[in-house]
């Protein structure tokens, strides 16, 4: 079955303690992209990539980090996370058109 | 810079009548347009897109979607509501050749029985 996959989907952590939310896609996707949500304001794009080792900032990548060093993986790491990053996370992939999402991961950050 | 606007936070429609969630865009050339629908402890869904031909492009469960090129719109559209339409529906645009979409902030459709 294509999807893309998420882990965890649910986390609380605290203040400063580095996370890694993992992604991946079975789809030989070469775009896949971070996303978070938030009430108010849709989603905001946090990170992409259009391929192996390149990875380009989003919307709102302060606090962020990721990594593309597979095909089918895209990471995103949290080295020191902060309250305002308690949020609701997607992956995504595509093609280039439209995008398959990831079922989410709910942060909290305390 | 690309944007896209959903004007309304929440539609309310009644079960079995029609229902139009708006969207309208602004981007550097050609337009590609998407819609996605998110239910809820969902991920999003895509439902349709727009990219090049006839204007009228037909989706999942039912949607069709029209694109406007002179209203810059693309209104979401189905003859005949369910309640199991009730989700959060995105409207998002992304120039030709790019691949970074914008997504507009959601709207929430309600249908009541």
């Amino acid at each position: 079955e294509a999807q893309v996959t998420q882990n965890p989907r649910y986390l609380i952590t605290v203040t400063g303690k580095k996370l890694t939310v993992t992604c991946s896609q079975n789809m030989n996707h070469e775009y896949m992209s971070w996303y978070r949500q938030d009430p108010g304001l849709g989603l905001r794009q946090i990170y992409y990539s259009m391929n192996v080792e390149v990875t380009d900032k989003g919307d709102v990548p302060e606090g962020y980090k990721v990594s593309r060093k597979e095909k089918r993986n895209f990471p995103l790491i949290l080295e020191s996370p902060s309250p305002n990053q308690t949020s609701l996370y997607f992956c995504a992939s595509s093609l280039g058109g439209e995008q398959y999402f990831g079922p989410g991961t709910r942060l909290t950050v305390t | 810079a690309q944007s896209v606007a959903q004007p309304e936070d929440q539609v309310n429609v009644a079960e079995g009548n029609p229902l139009t969630v708006k969207c309208t865009y602004s981007v550097s050339g050609n337009p590609y347009l998407f819609w996605y629908v998110q239910y809820p402890n969902r991920g999003l869904q895509f439902l349709l897109k727009y990219i090049t031909g006839d204007n009228l492009v037909k989706g999942s469960y039912g949607f069709e979607a029209e694109f406007n090129k002179s209203q810059t719109s693309f209104h979401l559209k189905k003859p005949s509501a369910l309640v199991s339409d009730s989700a959060l529906y995105f409207c998002a645009v992304k120039p030709g050749g790019s691949y970074i979409p914008t997504f507009g902030r959601g709207t929430s459709l309600i249908v009541h029985p």
